[in-house]
Formats: C-alpha cells, sequence, structure tokens
C-alpha cells in the first residue's frame, strides 16, 4: 500500500523559515513533488525531486532522502501570501502522473 | 508550462442525473489525469486518460461510473454518472511535462460539483 504522513497544520511567523516534512511509505518510488494550494483554488506545482540532495527555488528549496524515504519543503522569508496547504505526493509508477498524495499541511502566516 | 480550463467551474446537480467535465489544455500532451478532492481531503487519481486507448482507473473507480473520452492530445471529458451526494466534490484535471528526471504536473482549476 501507500503511505504518506505530513504534520496536519504548522503556524510560523512572517519573515521566518518554516521547514515542512514528508515521510511516505510506497510500492514504488520514481520522484516526489510538492504542491501549494490556497483555500478554493487547484494545487500549484512546486517542485519535483528525483534525486537525494536539496533543490533550491528562489524562497523554497525541497529535500529529499530517498533511503530514508522522507522529504521536507523548505520556506524561506515567508510572507503572508504563503498562508495555504502544502501537499506531498509521491509519484510511484513508471508512468509519471500516477501520484498518492498526502493529507496536505496547512501553513498559517502570522504577522 | 500549461494553461488549462475546465467547464463547467461548478455546478448543482440532483441525485440520479449525470454531468460531463471538460478539459482543454493549451499544448498537446500525451497522458491527462482525472483527480478528485472531497472536502477537507487531499487528491485522489481517478484515472489515466490516454488519447487513442481506453482510460485506466485506480482502484475503487469504474468505467461505469465515471466514462472517459479522450479525442485528441488537447482535450478530455469525464462523465459523473448517476450521481449521488458521496460524489460532492471538486475534479480536476492534469497534465505532465518533461522527462523522468524532471517533471512538472499541472492541475486545471478544477470543477466543484455538488448533489443535492
Amino acid at each position: 500500500g501507500q503511505n504518506i504522513d505530513q504534520p496536519t497544520e504548522m503556524t510560523a511567523t512572517e519573515g521566518a523559515i518554516v521547514q515542512i516534512n514528508c515521510t511516505y511509505q510506497t510500492s514504488g518510488f520514481n520522484g516526489l513533488f510538492w504542491y501549494q494550494q490556497h483555500a478554493g483554488e487547484a494545487p500549484t506545482f512546486l517542485s519535483y525531486n528525483v534525486l537525494d540532495g536539496l533543490e533550491e527555488k528562489g524562497r523554497f528549496s525541497s529535500f529529499l532522502s530517498r533511503s530514508k524515504g522522507y522529504s521536507y519543503l523548505l520556506l524561506k522569508e515567508l510572507q503572508m501570501k504563503d498562508s495555504a496547504s502544502y501537499l506531498c505526493a509521491v509519484d510511484f509508477n513508471t508512468n509519471a502522473g500516477k501520484s498518492t498524495f498526502g493529507d496536505g499541511t496547512t501553513l498559517t502566516v502570522k504577522p | 508550462s500549461a494553461v488549462i480550463s475546465q467547464k463547467p467551474s461548478r455546478d448543482i446537480c440532483q441525485r440520479g442525473t449525470s454531468l460531463t467535465i471538460q478539459c482543454q489544455v493549451d499544448s498537446q500532451v500525451t497522458m491527462m489525469f482525472w483527480y478528485r478532492q472531497q472536502p477537507g481531503q487531499s487528491l485522489t487519481l481517478i484515472a489515466t486518460a490516454n488519447q487513442g486507448s481506453e482510460a485506466t482507473y485506480e482502484s475503487g473507480f469504474v468505467i461505469d461510473k465515471f466514462p472517459i473520452s479522450r479525442p485528441n492530445l488537447t482535450f478530455s471529458t469525464l462523465t459523473v454518472s448517476n450521481m449521488s451526494p458521496e460524489d460532492s466534490s471538486i475534479y480536476l484535471c492534469s497534465v505532465i511535462f518533461g522527462q523522468e528526471e524532471g517533471y512538472e504536473q499541472y492541475f486545471g482549476p478544477g470543477t466543484r460539483l455538488t448533489v443535492t
């Protein structure tokens, strides 16, 4: 079966750094997606990690350790608009897109 | 990147009826995917829609309930048949670009369905 765990909620302060963790146990693994989803909107692609290590994209970075079944999304210089749900999804099949999603982490950024 | 549109954006339907959701992409893609997001929950993959072949359904989803068409590389439809209140959900289409070493996935804006 597929199992993906993320914290349900997190709160952080504007300007700070926050790390959202994701652990997974899946029948296969090709890569791991992170998405941002604002309330009432569709998910927005943030990153896709295949290899171990940290990938940086501006204020957002994503880390993967395949041997540990672990990933995190790092958000720097938090802004109020970063308040959203962050979804971790594992691409577990050779046909990319067959992803299993975690339940998401709702991040609230406070002034 | 891709621009994906869906119609309708939302609908309220009566139990027992069917609704067809359209998904249009501004570029040609091999695979399109249909997801469901029920209230307060994460996304669940319904099926993969490939052009020129039958859709591939995930466990718990069947063609009779969710028939899918994929007439060309930029368009797909998902029908929710014989609806019940449990089908109330947001339905999203999605596409993938890239290679194994670096995929990007994009979602349409979603269709919010309420079944009464």
